[in-house]
């Protein structure tokens, strides 16, 4: 079945770059999201890219996707303390209904 | 523009007690979709509507229903509740097919 998979914990420097990794199992997923949740609120949707590119930049965010590998990372330069909290991963299938998949998130500690 | 509005915004229920969750989506979006997040977990799909017809169901017991009315708001009703219902629930509206914007959540605590 689809499934979609997460380190559970990243700790960085502020100021310096973060990467956080995603895999996935659904190769007819047609977009591939990024979100972000803070304590306590709902996700924000932060950036997402469709399965046919390869790189997407917005502003400090950068997405790869490595389709062969099933492999997404989001990538943020100059990491500030506010970008401290839990990353989600997210597929959405194309076939059988349109429900998205998540990982379980990627903790971000921001160390000043 | 409002975001996505979830009521209520917290909930206690005691075991085998019912509950109705409410949601607005933005304004525009026809598609409503509602996922359950259960503490250190990410969340999880229930249903998802969209001019009113449900076009998917994730694997929750029947004791779970949801509906979406004419001006595109949703209620999820779950019965018979049981202590492993605690969790965030989340509504995400989206226009058909782009991605989902997701509002903060009723969080349910069953005792």
């Amino acid at each position: 079945g689809e499934d979609v998979e997460q380190s559970l914990f990243l700790s960085v420097r502020e100021g310096d770059s973060s990467v956080i990794n995603c895999t996935y199992t659904d190769s007819s997923s047609t977009y591939l999201y990024w979100y972000k949740q803070e304590p306590g609120a709902g996700l924000q949707l932060l950036t997402y890219i469709f399965s046919n590119m390869d790189m997407k930049q917005d502003q400090r965010l950068t997405v790869l996707l490595n389709k062969k590998d099933k492999h997404l990372s989001l990538r943020i330069a100059d990491t500030q303390t506010g970008d401290s909290a839990i990353y989600f991963c997210a597929e959405r299938e194309q076939t059988g209904g349109f429900k998205t998949i998540f990982g379980a998130g990627t903790r971000l500690f921001v160390k000043a | 523009d409002a975001g996505v509005t979830q009521s209520p915004t917290h909930l206690i229920k005691t075991r085998g007690q019912h509950v109705t969750l409410r949601c607005s989506p933005i304004s525009g979006h026809k598609s409503v979709s509602w996922y359950q997040q259960v503490l250190g977990q990410g969340p999880q799909f229930i249903f998802q509507y969209y001019e009113k017809e449900e076009r998917g169901r994730g694997n929750f017991p029947d004791r779970f229903s949801a509906r979406q009315f004419p001006n595109y708001s949703s209620e999820l009703n779950v019965n018979a509740l049981l202590l492993g219902d605690s969790a965030l629930y989340l509504c995400a509206s989206s226009l058909d097919n782009q991605p989902q914007h997701f509002g903060d959540g009723t969080r349910l605590s069953i005792l």
